[in-house]
């Protein structure tokens, strides 16, 4: 059983361009969460997804951030416009039923905005 | 909404010693606690929890203990090894939504 993929692993992105992470939870798993930890810091939630379904979004920036998980393919997280401050690792989460507390991350997308 | 603080922010301790990380928590309702270990440049790892209906639970080197009406939990590591040095996050979780703790990190000294 694969664990929790992520990619790309690394992506470096020029102010102003799209950032797009993907996501792709543990088998069996429905449900994903979305984390962004900036260097010597915590993890800070940004948001919780199920398969076609925004559950919680509250801690995602209101402007230039959106996710979604589709029926079919990978979660997406995708940042527009990016600005330095967006620099960080970003890291997905999945949990399976019937405990979906129970969290196992992904290897993390480290994004570079220049 | 629930706030989870941890200390110390930084650790050293001696190998073969034990180390303890505290955390507290706000939300009377969080159920579920678990801990992950961060080594440098990896994810975060999954290395014990504890649910509220138990005050403690042990796994070789690693205990947890929690204290729900001061609402707070700890971690434990005894016998120390330099494998153990990492940043390692507390978390309190109710509803699925995790709040993490800003982290430890733990340095073992040779």
């Amino acid at each position: 059983n694969a664990g929790v993929m992520q990619n790309p692993r690394h992506l470096v992105r020029r102010r102003g361009q799209e950032a797009r992470l993907r996501c792709s939870p543990m088998k069996g798993h429905s449900h994903v969460y979305w984390y962004r930890q900036l260097p010597e810091e915590g993890l800070k939630f940004m948001v919780y997804l199920q398969k076609e379904n925004i559950i919680d979004e509250s801690g995602m920036p209101k402007e230039r951030f959106s996710a979604e998980f589709p029926k079919e393919g990978p979660s997406i997280l995708r940042i527009q416009q990016v600005v330095r401050g967006d620099s960080a690792a970003y890291f997905c989460a999945s949990s399976p039923p019937p405990q979906p507390d129970t969290q196992y991350f992904g290897p993390g997308t480290r994004l570079t905005v220049l | 909404g629930e706030n989870v603080e941890q200390h110390p922010s930084t650790l050293s301790v001696q190998e073969g010693d034990s180390a303890v990380i505290k955390c507290t928590y706000s939300d009377s309702a969080s159920n579920y606690f678990p801990w992950y270990k961060q080594e440098l440049g990896k994810r975060p790892q999954l290395i014990i929890d504890i649910r509220s209906n138990v005050g403690e639970k042990k796994d070789q080197r690693i205990a947890v203990t929690l204290n729900k009406t001061a609402k707070h939990f700890s971690l434990h590591i005894t016998e120390t090894q330099p494998e153990d040095s990492a940043v390692y996050f507390c978390a309190a979780s109710r509803d699925d939504k995790i709040i993490f703790g800003k982290g430890t990190r733990l340095h073992i000294l040779p």
